[in-house]
């Protein structure tokens, strides 16, 4: 069955890197995407990345993919305190629907 | 331009009430969905319409009503709801071909109170 998964929470000062993961255990995903939600407001697509990929960058986001352990991070070069929000990976097997993980709360620290 | 637009940002009705919730995009998109989300949870898929047309609801209470009168407009009218309703009400769009990436652009959302 379809099931995607996050750590809670992260926190990192502010210039670090930070690192969010997810594990997913369905091998037929064909996208895989990352959504920023700030508190109160809708969900923002950072990025997303084809199943035949390994990596993709843009600008301070990289999405490492290992498919053979079906892991998928992110992570955001020079963590600034905007970047606190809640992040939540996705996949899609069948087209338009999206299974969500249960999402990573991102603290920035000054 | 990215942007799907939610009204009204805030709701609060009572169980006897009628309402609706209003959606829109004008990025050409063909498929059109409704989410529910609660606190500290992720969104949870309710209805998708593809090309106006109903193709998915995930077993959705009848006293959720989605409709979509065309392509960049998307509704959802409540009536009698429980106070367990209560949550954020999420639309998001995509390109509804086969074969695509799907990426789903979410609007701002509607936040519901039942009282």
């Amino acid at each position: 069955g379809e099931d995607v998964e996050q750590s809670l929470f992260l926190s990192v000062r502010e210039g670090d890197s930070s690192v969010i993961n997810c594990t997913y255990t369905d091998s037929s995903s064909t996208y895989l995407y990352w959504y920023k939600q700030e508190p109160g407001a809708g969900l923002q697509l950072l990025t997303y990345i084809f199943s035949n990929m390994d990596m993709k960058q843009d600008q301070r986001l990289t999405v490492l993919l290992n498919k053979k352990d079906k892991h998928l991070s992110l992570r955001i070069a020079d963590t600034q305190t905007g970047d606190s929000a809640i992040y939540f990976c996705a996949e899609s097997i069948t087209g338009n629907m999206l299974t969500f993980g249960g999402g990573t709360r991102l603290m920035v620290k000054p | 331009d990215t942007e799907v637009t939610q009204t009204p940002k805030h709701l609060v009705m009572g169980m006897t009430n009628k309402k609706s919730l209003k959606c829109e995009q004008h990025m050409g998109h063909r498929a059109m969905y409704w989410y529910k989300q609660k606190a500290k949870k992720p969104p949870e898929l309710m209805f998708v319409y593809s090309y106006e047309k109903l193709s998915i609801n995930e077993s959705v209470p009848s006293r959720f009503s989605p409709e979509c009168p065309n392509s960049s407009l998307l509704n959802l009218h409540l009536h009698a709801l429980q106070p367990e309703d209560s949550a954020l009400y999420l639309c998001a769009s995509s390109l509804a071909e086969a074969g695509g990436s799907y990426e789903q652009y979410f609007g701002p959302g509607t936040r519901l109170t039942v009282t």
